[in-house]
């Protein structure tokens, strides 16, 4: 089966930096996809990764490793808007996306 | 650009009537949108592929004619939920894959339902 494990909680502190860590088992792979979600409102858009290595993009980096089929989201100079829930996703060979349950970031002052 | 709008963004409706959602993408065009559900403090359900044209792929355990998907055009997909009962309240969320764009998916705000 397809299964894709992400930690349920994770706790924080403002200007501090956390890694959100994503494996996964699925059938094929073309990409991992992270997003963030605030309570209440849709996912939006954070990073695409396909190829190893890591990607980063402002205060946010994406890693990924195919071989071990790992990815991490880094998150620095945390904020306090950055308490959302994070998804991390995978597009397998039929190019559905697969969704973990997600991670919900709890940030403290 | 790559907006997906949904409407309404919040519906309260009495048990047994049926509601419906409509899914846009407003700035570009998607053969492909996907539905689905969310339920407090957990992640998302996928339960249908609309595909423009063509009927919709439903998941395992979702019934398709209680959740009846229209996919028109290429800006505009409908979910339709019928003969709702309370158990059907929940965060509906529509997504969208853009005709010329990587396998990324836009997300609608989406809506929430209350059945009473």
């Amino acid at each position: 089966g397809q299964n894709i494990d992400q930690p349920t909680e994770m706790t924080a502190t403002e200007g501090a930096i956390v890694q959100i860590n994503c494996t996964y088992q699925t059938s094929g792979f073309n990409g991992l996809f992270w997003y963030q979600q605030h309570a209440g409102e849709a996912p939006t858009f954070l990073s695409y990764n396909v190829l190893d290595g890591l990607e980063e993009k402002g205060r946010f980096s994406s890693f990924l490793s195919r071989s071990k089929g790992y990815s991490y989201l880094l998150l620095k100079e945390l904020q306090m808007k950055d308490s959302a829930s994070y998804l991390c996703a995978v597009l397998d060979s039929n190019y559905q996306l697969i969704w973990g349950a997600g991670t919900k970031l709890i940030i403290k002052p | 650009g790559a907006v997906v709008s949904q409407h309404p963004s919040w519906v309260i409706c009495k048990s047994g009537t049926s509601v419906k959602i409509e899914c846009r993408s407003l700035d570009f065009q998607a053969t492909t949108m996907f539905w689905y559900r969310q339920f407090p403090k957990q992640s998302l359900m996928l339960m249908a592929t609309s595909n423009e044209g063509s009927k919709a792929t439903y998941e395992q355990g979702v019934e398709k004619d209680k959740f009846l998907i229209n996919h028109a055009s290429l800006t505009l997909s409908t979910l339709t939920v019928t003969s709702a009962h309370p158990e059907d309240s929940s965060f509906y969320i529509c997504s969208a894959r853009d005709i010329e764009g990587t396998y990324e998916q836009y997300f609608g705000p989406g809506t929430r339902l209350t059945v009473t």
